[in-house]
């Protein structure tokens, strides 16, 4: 069964600085799909970025970008230039068939 | 404006009673989902459809039942089998299934007490 583990609860940066959000998954597929998701205060979800397990090149959304290490199972989140509008709850999700979702990262980021 | 609507936003029940939670989307997508989440937890899938009148059970099906009569609207009732009903409720959508990315509606709260 596939698995995705955040370990990283909660996390805290200075507005304007970077931070790295860490996501692991399990599964033995060689063909899947790997988003980020935030949630606001608001509890909308909204996606921030996605990534094809079959292309090597890292994704980049403006600030977003990912750091994927497919032989490592490793999927990270590194946002530049943190704005107090990214305080949300962060949720990694692997797609091989069905969405399964990470336990959370939430963030909040500090004027 | 094309999007997902979920309708209330709070709902309360007393134990025992049956709720259904509204969920509409007109991005013409085929498929459609449930998902439950609680306080410091990601999201369980309830549910899903990937057509008119066809529907799946997700890992967490047990005390819930829905319908996929058009496929614009994917209702989701609540049981009183459900033991824990009390949490929030997403509604999503998608293209297809597979590997296509999911849009989300806002959600309801939903209380039983």
């Amino acid at each position: 069964a596939q698995t995705v583990t955040q370990s990283q609860p909660e996390m805290s940066v200075q507005e304007a600085e970077t931070v790295t959000l860490s996501c692991t998954y399990d599964t033995s597929e060689n063909n899947y799909y790997l988003f980020w998701y935030k949630q606001p205060p608001s509890r909308q979800m909204i996606l921030v970025i996605r990534q094809e397990a079959y292309k090597q090149q890292n994704a980049t959304e403006n600030r977003f970008s990912v750091n994927f290490q497919k032989a490592a199972k490793s999927f990270s989140l590194k946002i530049s230039d943190s704005q107090l509008g990214d305080t949300a709850m962060y949720f990694c999700a692997f797609m091989g068939g069905k969405l399964i979702f990470g336990q959370g990262t939430e963030l909040s980021v500090k004027p | 404006d094309g999007g997902i609507t979920q309708s209330p936003k709070y709902l309360f029940r007393k134990e025992g009673q049956n709720v259904t939670l509204s969920c509409e989307q007109n991005l013409n997508h085929d498929a459609m989902y449930w998902y439950r989440q609680d306080p410091g937890q990601g999201l369980r899938l309830i549910y899903y459809s990937q057509i008119v009148n066809d529907f799946q059970k997700g890992d967490i099906a047990e005390g819930y039942s829905v319908s996929r009569e058009k496929k614009e609207s994917f209702p989701l009732t609540v049981t009183s089998a459900q033991k824990n009903p009390t949490a929030f409720y997403l509604c999503a959508s998608s293209t297809g299934t597979g590997t296509y990315e999911q849009y989300f509606g806002p959600g309801t709260r939903l209380t039983v007490t």
